[in-house]
């Protein structure tokens, strides 16, 4: 299966500062990258996702960014808030698979 | 309506009980799944029902037993539990084979399970 690694695993930032977390993939037939958001108590949602036909995709505060070649995708958040603070999850996914096989997953605390 | 409802919250069974977990959407998506996740780990699949069909089960243990009565409902059947099935269960549900697929999974928010 899949082999999908985050880094790094916990990060701390002061409110207003940047974010940036790392997800590395060993499937290079993967051509769907979502990221997902948990917050405590609750479920994993999306927040942004991309295809292998785009470079970088942005939505407001957050943009992700791929690189096929290297097989890495970077979640990117600006302005962070302290309801940024959560774990996020990478889950890279090859053509036809419906399911999703989430990534170590990183712990974001952002310090008012 | 995006949510997925599941039931209960949370769950305490003895190892020799019988219960059942309960997940419900009504965005007419066709693919559900259970996941289960331990504290500070990721969600790990356990089963994927395509148009009320089992498609995946990921060697989970014959003691979790899943069923999908219909396109809205999923169920996932415990008996005879360890305690390290101690876990939180969550649903999600997706769209199938529809263009535009968005690929995304909608997750409820878990049922927590303690198993004594």
């Amino acid at each position: 299966g899949e082999n999908v690694e985050q880094h790094p695993s916990t990060l701390s930032v002061q409110e207003g500062d940047s974010a940036v977390i790392k997800c590395t993939y060993s499937d290079s037939a993967s051509n769907y990258f979502p990221w997902y958001k948990q917050e405590l108590g609750k479920g994993p949602q999306l927040i942004i996702d991309i295809r292998s036909n785009v470079g970088e995709k942005k939505d407001q505060r957050i943009a992700v960014t791929l690189n096929k070649t290297a097989k890495h995708f970077s979640l990117h958040i600006t302005e962070t808030q302290p309801e940024d603070s959560a774990v996020y999850f990478c889950a890279p996914r090859p053509p036809g698979a419906n399911n999703l096989f989430f990534g170590t997953g990183t712990r974001l605390t952002v310090i008012p | 309506d995006t949510e997925v409802t599941q039931t209960p919250k949370h769950l305490v069974m003895g190892m020799t009980n019988k219960k059942s977990l309960k997940c419900e959407q009504h965005m007419g998506h066709r693919a559900m799944y259970w996941y289960k996740q331990k504290a500070k780990k990721p969600p790990e699949l356990m089963f994927v029902y395509s148009y009320e069909k089992l498609s995946i089960n990921e060697s989970v243990p014959s003691r979790f037993s899943p069923e999908c009565p219909n396109s809205s409902l999923l169920n996932l059947h415990l008996h005879a539990l360890q305690p390290e099935d101690s876990a939180l269960y969550l649903c999600a549900s997706s769209q199938v084979g529809r263009r535009p697929n968005t690929g995304e999974l909608f997750f409820g928010e878990g049922s927590r399970l303690t198993v004594l």
